[in-house]
């Protein structure tokens, strides 16, 4: 298995703009997440989905950000406008039912770097 | 709501010596504890973690930690380092079987000298 697949690795964009993250799962795995990574911040949890449904977005910051799961094996994180703050690695990751009984517990993607100027 | 802190930024160890990575959970239940490390560009890669049973658990890398519930304490060691192991050293904590995700430190930056 090719592990989960994030693109693009590196986005640069000008504010204002619409950025779109994407994410392959490892084909069966059934929960997706969204993290972002930053300096200040650390890992913060944005959303995650279980069966492509989304659960708990609680973690997505504004309204700019919206995450979605068209299908078991893709789904897309966008922010629009974008805005320099958004800066950040954004990661996927996916587990099979309980990450706690899986081998692997959570697969993470090797996550998407976005600079936005 | 859970929470993990790791209370050193950077640990500087030289190659060959031992290593310990410290741990510290909030949580009013039994917890599930994960150590993931990340290389410099790369996603994060798990090394071990614990659910219940044998309080000391083996990872892979020749990692290891041990689980104290009475510290609140989730220490990650490792007893001779390679100059391979420098990087950044995430402990997460996941709540409710995992299945929402998981509560991550703030990470511990490791350096090896030679």
């Amino acid at each position: 298995d090719a592990g989960v697949i994030q693109s693009p690795r590196h986005e640069v964009t000008e504010m204002g703009q619409e950025v779109t993250l994407r994410c392959k799962p490892i084909s069966g795995h059934n929960s997706l997440f969204w993290y972002r990574q930053t300096m200040m911040r650390g890992l913060e949890l944005l959303i995650y989905f279980n069966n492509n449904v989304p659960i708990d977005d609680s973690g997505m910051p504004e309204d700019r950000f919206s995450a979605k799961m068209p299908n078991a094996s893709f789904s897309t994180l966008k922010i629009q406008p974008s805005e320099p703050r958004d800066s950040a690695v954004y990661f996927c990751a996916s587990s099979l039912g309980s990450p706690i009984i899986s081998n692997y517990g959570y697969t993470f993607g090797s996550g998407t770097r976005l600079t936005v100027v | 709501a859970q929470s993990v802190t790791q209370p050193d930024i950077h640990i500087t160890v030289s190659e060959g010596a031992s290593l310990e990575l410290r741990c510290n959970y909030s949580y009013g239940a039994t917890p599930y504890l994960f150590w993931y490390v990340q290389s410099p560009g790369q996603g994060l890669q798990l090394l071990l973690k614990y659910f219940s049973g044998d309080t000391l658990v083996q990872g892979i890398k020749g990692f290891e930690a041990e689980f104290k519930r009475s510290q609140s304490s989730f220490n990650l060691r490792k007893p001779s380092v390679h100059w391979s192991d420098a990087a950044e050293y995430f402990c997460a904590v996941a709540t409710d079987g995992g299945a929402d995700g998981l509560t991550f430190g703030k990470g511990t930056h490791l350096i090896i000298q030679p």
